[in-house]
């Protein structure tokens, strides 16, 4: 079993509709979970992070967490064609010493 | 404020050279994290350094190596190349003590193989 496991995609949405990412992870001591976005090209850069179990929302972006699950999330609502990228999920191992990536998500916003 | 800064873009050697890869954090920012990013991998953590010490390495063989100067820059060494060494060679550096997971990355070193 992968540490992080994403769908590969690609996740293909029209634009204005919520896109809506997933990821699992394995380590049930993880407490810190993150979503970077990377564009085609450019190296990844942080969006949203969560620590506890529930919802956080910035912008039109949400993180949601449920540790019982093992199961993290991203919503992005009214998606725009410069959302299209891969979005990486990222989580910190129980001992905090390594933060281990998703494969990622290829998410494309069709105009 | 200035990103992180990697050195060189692009580098081309040959299996069996050495290949020396630079980083310089944000200002600020002790720690400073390597990543290798081959086509299809995903993100695979190399070696993660704080304060000048080597606080954690990834499943890789040991001559991926590197070292953190007093100025918090760091160099990432791979002796002894293979082709499948050949990716993007990633680094991040964090404003916060311990693997927060809160990092900064540079644009990368890209390393090909022949």
């Amino acid at each position: 079993q992968k540490e992080v496991e994403q769908n590969s995609g690609p996740l293909s949405v029209p634009e204005g509709a919520i896109a809506s990412l997933n990821c699992t992870y394995s380590d049930r001591g993880s407490q810190s979970f993150f979503w970077y976005r990377q564009y085609s090209g450019k190296s990844p850069e942080l969006i949203m992070f969560i620590y506890s179990n529930g919802d956080k929302e910035d912008g039109r972006f949400t993180a949601q967490l449920n540790k019982a699950s093992q199961y993290v999330s991203l919503l992005i609502r009214d998606s725009q064609p410069s959302d299209s990228a891969t979005y990486l999920c990222a989580v910190t191992s129980s001992s905090g010493d390594k933060l281990t990536f998703g494969t990622g998500t290829r998410l494309a916003v069709r105009p | 404020e200035a990103g992180v800064t990697q050195s060189p873009t692009h580098l081309i050697k040959t299996r069996g050279q050495q290949a020396t890869l630079r980083c310089s954090p944000i200002s600020g920012h002790t720690s400073v994290y390597w990543y290798q990013q081959a086509l299809g991998l995903g993100l695979q953590f190399l070696l993660w350094y704080d304060e000048g010490e080597e606080r954690n390495r990834g499943n890789f063989p040991p001559r991926f190596s590197g070292r953190q100067f007093p100025n918090y820059s760091s160099e990432l060494n791979v002796n002894a190349l293979e082709l499948e060494d050949s990716a993007l060679y990633l680094c991040a550096s964090s404003k916060l003590q311990g693997n927060t997971g809160e990092l900064f990355f540079g644009e990368g070193s890209r390393l090909t193989v022949l």
